[in-house]
């Protein structure tokens, strides 16, 4: 079955302590990205990343890494999490930039 | 700078009739790709329909159609013959060719009503 993965799916943790979300698709797909969905604001690109290798920042990427070593994974990395990034996290992949994206389930994060 | 706007935080509509969901955009990309999804509570986001720039014709995927009008920039969601089940979050997105980067509205809430 064709899916976007994320784990964990709820975290809570403490200001500080680096954490790290996985991603992954199964579609061969080169483009990925991650947004976080925060009430009234929609979904804000966080960091794209356009093929194996190739990263590049969205609208609000202070306070996180992203790599892209394998193409089909994509982690979003906290290094010192802060209460304001708590959020919905959404990693999504597509083909190509243009074409439509596809959704993983969501990661809800907590940070105290 | 791309930016979409969705001016309707919430939206209510009776069973069994149709709603249009208003979203707005603006970029100086001469090609870009409209998108709308459906958030229902549980979450999820849910591809429903794509429109290209250079598209003649209106894109339709069985109730829902987007009503584009590249003069104005609009790019509205109309959803026919409305269901319970259509009760969700809605979302309109928007990528550049030129540009990697992909912007969403604030989204609307549509709630129907039995």
């Amino acid at each position: 079955e064709a899916q976007v993965t994320q784990n964990p799916r709820y975290l809570i943790t403490v200001t500080g302590k680096k954490l790290t979300v996985t991603c992954s698709q199964n579609m061969n797909h080169e483009y990925m990205s991650w947004y976080r969905q925060d009430p009234g604001l929609g979904l804000r690109q966080i960091y794209y990343s356009m093929n194996v290798e190739v990263t590049d920042k969205g609208d609000v990427p202070e306070g996180y890494k992203v790599s892209r070593k394998e193409k089909r994974n994509f982690p979003l990395i906290l290094e010192s999490p802060s209460p304001n990034q708590t959020s919905l996290y959404f990693c999504a992949s597509s083909l190509y930039p243009v074409e439509t994206q596809y959704f993983g389930p969501g990661t809800r994060l907590l940070v105290l | 700078a791309q930016k979409i706007t969705q001016t309707q935080p919430g939206m209510f509509v009776q069973e069994k009739e149709a709603v249009t969901l208003d979203c707005t955009y603006d970029t100086s990309d001469p090609s870009y790709g409209l998108f709308w999804y459906k958030q229902p509570s549980s979450g999820e986001m849910i591809f429903l329909i794509y429109q290209g720039s250079y598209d003649q014709q209106n894109a339709t995927e069985g109730r829902y159609s987007l009503n584009f009008q590249k003069a104005r920039k609009s790019a509205n969601l109309v959803i026919s013959a409305s269901q319970l089940g259509d009760s969700a979050m809605y979302f309109c997105a928007m990528r550049g060719d030129n540009n990697n980067d992909m912007r969403f509205g604030a989204g609307t809430r549509l709630t129907v009503k039995p």
